[in-house]
């Protein structure tokens, strides 16, 4: 299995404020993705993050309000800019390996914009 | 539209009973399918995945058949246990690094 830590694990923001969110992973691996859980929902994917390239963005999730950064196999940000209540959500960093593409997720990082 | 549904209202079952979960999907043709367990405050964990060509997968005490004329993966656990009190989502794989697409998952309550 995977280890996948997240940084910070919870935040309380204002609301016009950005927040950035690390994930680290502890092996090399290509793909990173980057989930959000609203509170009593599903998981739903904002972007996939690959090392060398720009992060290709879910339908619905731009670039300016979600910059992603992938500066090398085992590390990724994640910047909630501009935050307003609705971006209030768990945010999930995640990766995927084994022979069966098993995913991997870290433990979350709550945030709450008031 | 494609759509994955999971019972949205909470099983609730007595210690010992086997819990059945289902998992429905439309518009897909998933090469496997996943069930994962999230528990309040953590991330998914993942439990087992079935393939496309397979009908019944186990693990333990864990079940999972997929079925994909009916669209539908069903997910049991035997010999319940309290610890098995959790969320449990199911995810759709459409092979290769393609993005897994998840249900919203049903609540477990396993009870004394």
């Amino acid at each position: 299995s995977a280890v996948i830590s997240q940084k910070p694990s919870r935040d309380i923001c204002q609301r016009g404020t950005s927040l950035t969110i690390q994930c680290q992973v502890d092996s090399q691996v290509t793909m990173m993705f980057w989930y959000r859980q609203q509170p009593g929902q599903s998981l739903t994917l904002i972007a996939t993050a690959n090392q060398g390239s720009e992060a290709t963005y879910e339908s619905g999730f731009v670039i300016d309000k979600f910059p992603i950064s992938r500066p090398n196999l085992t590390f990724s940000t994640l910047t909630v800019s501009n935050m307003s209540p609705e971006d209030s959500s768990i945010y999930l960093c995640s990766e995927r390996r084994g022979a069966w593409n098993e995913q991997f997720f870290g433990p979350g990082t709550r945030l709450t914009v008031l | 539209s494609q759509k994955i549904e999971q019972n949205s209202e909470a099983l609730n079952i007595q210690e010992g009973k086997t819990a059945t979960l289902t998992c429905n999907y439309t518009n897909y043709s998933p090469a496997y399918l996943q069930w994962y367990r999230q528990d309040p405050g953590r991330g998914p964990v993942f439990l087992l995945l079935i393939r496309e060509n397979e009908k019944e997968k186990r693990k333990e005490r864990l079940k999972v058949t997929f079925d994909t004329t009916l669209k539908q993966s069903l997910f049991h656990i035997t010999a319940s246990q309290p610890a098995d009190s959790a969320t449990y989502l199911c995810a759709l794989d459409t092979g290769g690094y393609n993005k897994l697409i998840f249900g919203a998952g049903t609540r477990l309550a396993v009870h004394p």
